[in-house]
Formats: C-alpha cells, sequence, structure tokens
C-alpha cells in the first residue's frame, strides 16, 4: 500500500545549526502535508502544513519545502535550539481521506 | 490558545474490561478523529467523526471499538473487551475542515493487564 516514510530515524545538530528533516510520501494524489513536533508524553503538536500548489512555505524559524517530482517533503528549522529537541512527523493526505503518518525523526541538539 | 484536552492522561485496566477514553475538541471545530501510537511506533488513524457520525474509520476500528459525540462538548473512544494489544496512547484531535491542520490533545496511555 501507499505509505509515507522518512528517510533519516535520528538527527543530531549542534545548537545554533540548521536542521533539515526529510520526508518522503508515495501517494500522488496527496496534496496537503503537515509536519508535527511530539515531545516526550506530549501529543504532536502542529508546526507548518502546506498544499500540493506551493513549493516552498515558511514560518518563525521553520520552511517547509515541497518537491511534488520526486514526492519529497523537507522541513527546515533555522538556529535550532535545546527547545527543538524531539520528534518530528510528517503526515500526508489526499482530499478528505485520513491522516497518514511518517514513522518520526528524532532530533537531538547539541548543546 | 485554545486545546484540545484528554482525560484521564493514564488509565490502567484489566484485559477482557471495558474503557471510555474522552476528549473535550477545540470548541469551533467540527472535524473530530481518534488515533492510536503503539510505543515506538508511528501514529496511525483509527475513525474520523463529522457531523454526528463516522466519516471513515481503519481497519484498526473494528467492534470492539466505537465513538460518541454525547453532547455538544465531549467526543469519547469506548474499546469493549480490551486486549493486551490495545495497549497504545490514544489520541485525540479535531480541525475546522478537512484540508486544514488538525490539532492534537495529549494523549490518553492505555495500559492492560
Amino acid at each position: 500500500g501507499e505509505s509515507v516514510g522518512l528517510h533519516l530515524p535520528t538527527l543530531s545538530v549542534q545548537e545554533g545549526d540548521n536542521s533539515i528533516i526529510n520526508c518522503a510520501y508515495s501517494n500522488s494524489a496527496s496534496d496537503y502535508f503537515i509536519w508535527y513536533k511530539q515531545e516526550s508524553g506530549k501529543g504532536p503538536q502542529f508546526i507548518i502544513d502546506i498544499r500540493s500548489n506551493m513549493d516552498k512555505r515558511q514560518g518563525q524559524r521553520v520552511t517547509v519545502l515541497l518537491n511534488k517530482t520526486v514526492k519529497h517533503l523537507s522541513l527546515q528549522i533555522a538556529a535550532t535550539q535545546p527547545g527543538d529537541s524531539a520528534v518530528y512527523f510528517c503526515a500526508e493526505n489526499a482530499g478528505n481521506t485520513p491522516l497518514v503518518f511518517g514513522k518520526g525523526t528524532r532530533l537531538s541538539v547539541i548543546a | 490558545e485554545p486545546e484540545v484536552t484528554q482525560t484521564p492522561s493514564h488509565q490502567v485496566t484489566q484485559m477482557g474490561q471495558e474503557v471510555i477514553l474522552r476528549c473535550v475538541p477545540i470548541s469551533n471545530h467540527l472535524y473530530f478523529y481518534w488515533y492510536r501510537q503503539i510505543l515506538g511506533q508511528k501514529v496511525e488513524f483509527l475513525v474520523s467523526f463529522y457531523n454526528n457520525e463516522i466519516s471513515e474509520k481503519s481497519e484498526i476500528f473494528d467492534d470492539q471499538f466505537s465513538v460518541e459525540r454525547p453532547d455538544g462538548s465531549n467526543f469519547t473512544l469506548k474499546i469493549r473487551s480490551t486486549k493486551l494489544e490495545d495497549s497504545a496512547m490514544y489520541f485525540c484531535a479535531s480541525s475546522e475542515g478537512t484540508g486544514q491542520p488538525q490539532h492534537f490533545g495529549d494523549g490518553t496511555r492505555l495500559s492492560i493487564l
């Protein structure tokens, strides 16, 4: 079946550096994508979303890039801080279908 | 900022018993969801609910499960005849509409003994 997955299960970065978390998806019909951050003991926290009619969207210190040609999504975090340490999930859906989550990437920020 | 709240935060139940997990979605949201996350695994969709009925459900959401919106604020997930493999984090989420961000609660950790 079609699924959403992540290239890297763990990522360690130095505080202050930029982080890039990647996600591959296989459903070519997907038209909505979300990044979530999950801290220990908490639920997924919405970070940023992007629709398929865009290839880039920026938030506060975060940027999401969408490459529909290769079905790839990335989350860039600028000036990574210790508080950014968490597991990051991408999720996608097509129209009204349920969100499909990737497996998650653990981001560890080294002070 | 409005948030989704879930109770209890941790539920311990004997195998075979019934449990009810409770959620209060964000007040102006119209779509409600339940997800499950087994320890160390990804978040899995269970069911979506709109206009007082189930709009979609996954293969996981079999006859053992049911959802209800008993009043204008609560959204519940009932699990009957619980099994060991039902042990997981259960997350409730809500959204204003389809194609809108789903906002999650902090979950209920369900432990079946």
